[in-house]
């Protein structure tokens, strides 16, 4: 099945600075690509997905890069704020119908003020 | 998006019991879930929910531990039976709309100590 390896498990920047975080998939089945945040006690929100048929996606202050030959994606979040504190987690998905989705191990993020 | 409710929102319960957790939903959807969060750690699968049939369970996962119906496209329930202070965690149900649809979104989740 599926793997999914996320790095790095926690990350501090300055506010103002810019955030990346790295995933690796296993399974070259996959295309679509998901992340989403978690704030401390609420549920997880999808923030910008991307499929295999799109290299780069970008949502005002959040872009997200896929490299299908080298099974890897990445989420660039510029101009961190307070309010971008928070556990991010990538996915990855057969898609095509198929909805199991398979989780990254989170990615803590801290901006400091 | 949709709307997802969650019942129980948390519940503490004594080892040995079971709890049923209900996921609603404000209109149909494709596919519904059900995902367990440990403390500190990520979503793991439990089972896909299935209308009208058995729910497709994941490896590490068994019927008998976790009952899940699904009467209708809108509501299911998870059983968490048999309790031990291992299945404390997080509970989330999630969902698709739209057949194809891979977007999951999820619900505020059912948090349980059991002690």
């Amino acid at each position: 099945g599926e793997n999914v390896e996320q790095h790095p498990s926690t990350l501090s920047v300055q506010e103002g600075d810019s955030a990346v975080i790295k995933c690796t998939y296993s399974d070259s089945a996959s295309n679509y690509f998901p992340w989403y945040k978690q704030e401390l006690g609420k549920r997880p929100q999808l923030i910008i997905d991307i499929r295999s048929n799109v290299g780069e996606k970008k949502d005002q202050r959040i872009a997200v890069t896929l490299n299908k030959t080298a099974k890897h994606f990445s989420l660039h979040i510029t101009e961190t704020q307070p309010e971008d504190s928070a556990v991010y987690f990538c996915a990855a998905s057969p898609g095509r119908g198929y909805q199991k989705v398979t989780f990254g191990t989170g990615t803590k993020l801290q901006v400091i003020p | 998006s949709a709307v997802i409710s969650q019942k129980p929102s948390r519940d503490i319960c004594q080892r040995g019991t079971s709890l049923t957790i209900q996921c609603q939903v404000d209109s149909q959807v494709t596919m519904m879930f059900w995902y367990r969060q440990q403390p500190g750690q990520s979503l793991t699968l439990i089972a896909t929910a299935n209308q009208g049939s058995e729910a497709t369970y994941e490896s590490g996962f068994v019927i008998d531990k976790f009952p899940i119906s699904r009467p209708n496209l809108t509501f299911s329930t998870l059983t968490v039976s048999n309790m031990s202070p291992e299945d404390s965690s997080i509970y989330l149900c999630s969902v698709t709309r739209g057949q194809g649809s891979e977007t999951q979104y999820f619900g505020p989740g059912t948090r349980l100590l059991v002690l």
